[in-house]
């Protein structure tokens, strides 16, 4: 299966700045996945990123606030903007390959907004 | 729409006591069922999967079987260990040939186990 190297692994931000998280892969990939896990909870999909496509945001996600980039097919960057203490979450990328039925996530970028 | 319920935690057991965590999903179709641990401060690791009816899937002393008929996956382990103390999600997945599907998952359940 694939590896992923995902930074930073955590980070302390003020409210109002920018975050971006980055995603390399060891093995070229289709699809890439972001998740959003807030405190307690269970894993939600933000966006799926293709590469050199736009990438397809869930409901109640939305480019503005969580751009994506793909340039190729072993990395790719969320960018967390404007934020606020309730973006405070660990944001997961993951990899799955056209047939596999097994998903690989990386180790997670634990924000805390201040 | 696609959706997964897991029991509610969080679970407490004595180290080596017999260990279920309950998982019904609802999908269309034919699924892939997983289920995930998250140990304290990493990532999501894949524990073990199935891809269709009466699969069953195994790893590290946890097994889960597929169960159509009653849209279940349920993970069990014989005997647990403090080491096991992690939250578990349960997941499934379309099986789509021409690209990968992204996961639906369940709310997680938290277990502990004491020495």
């Amino acid at each position: 299966s694939a590896v992923i190297s995902q930074k930073p692994s955590r980070d302390i931000c003020q409210r109002g700045t920018s975050l971006t998280i980055q995603c390399q892969v060891d093995s070229q990939v289709t699809m890439m996945f972001w998740y959003r896990q807030q405190p307690g909870q269970s894993l939600t999909l933000i966006a799926t990123a293709n590469q050199g496509s736009e990438a397809t945001y869930e409901s109640g996600f939305v480019i503005d606030k969580f751009p994506i980039s793909r340039p190729n097919l072993t990395f790719s960057t969320l960018t967390v903007s404007n934020m606020s203490p309730e973006d405070s979450s660990i944001y997961l990328c993951s990899v799955g390959r056209p047939g596999n039925y097994g998903y690989t996530f990386g180790s997670g970028t634990r924000l805390t907004v201040v | 729409g696609n959706s997964v319920t897991q029991m509610e935690g969080p679970v407490t057991l004595s180290e080596e006591a017999f260990l279920t965590i309950n998982c019904t999903y609802t999908a269309t179709g034919y699924p892939s069922l997983f289920w995930y641990v998250q140990y304290p401060g990493e990532g999501l690791q894949l524990l073990l999967k199935a891809t269709k009816a009466d699969d069953k899937g195994s790893n590290k002393g946890f097994e889960a079987t597929y169960r159509k008929e009653t849209t279940s996956f349920h993970l069990e382990k014989g005997s647990v260990q403090v080491s096991d103390s992690a939250v578990y999600f349960c997941a499934l997945s379309k099986i789509q040939v021409q690209g990968a599907q992204k996961l639906v998952f369940g709310q997680g359940t938290r277990l502990t186990i004491n020495p």
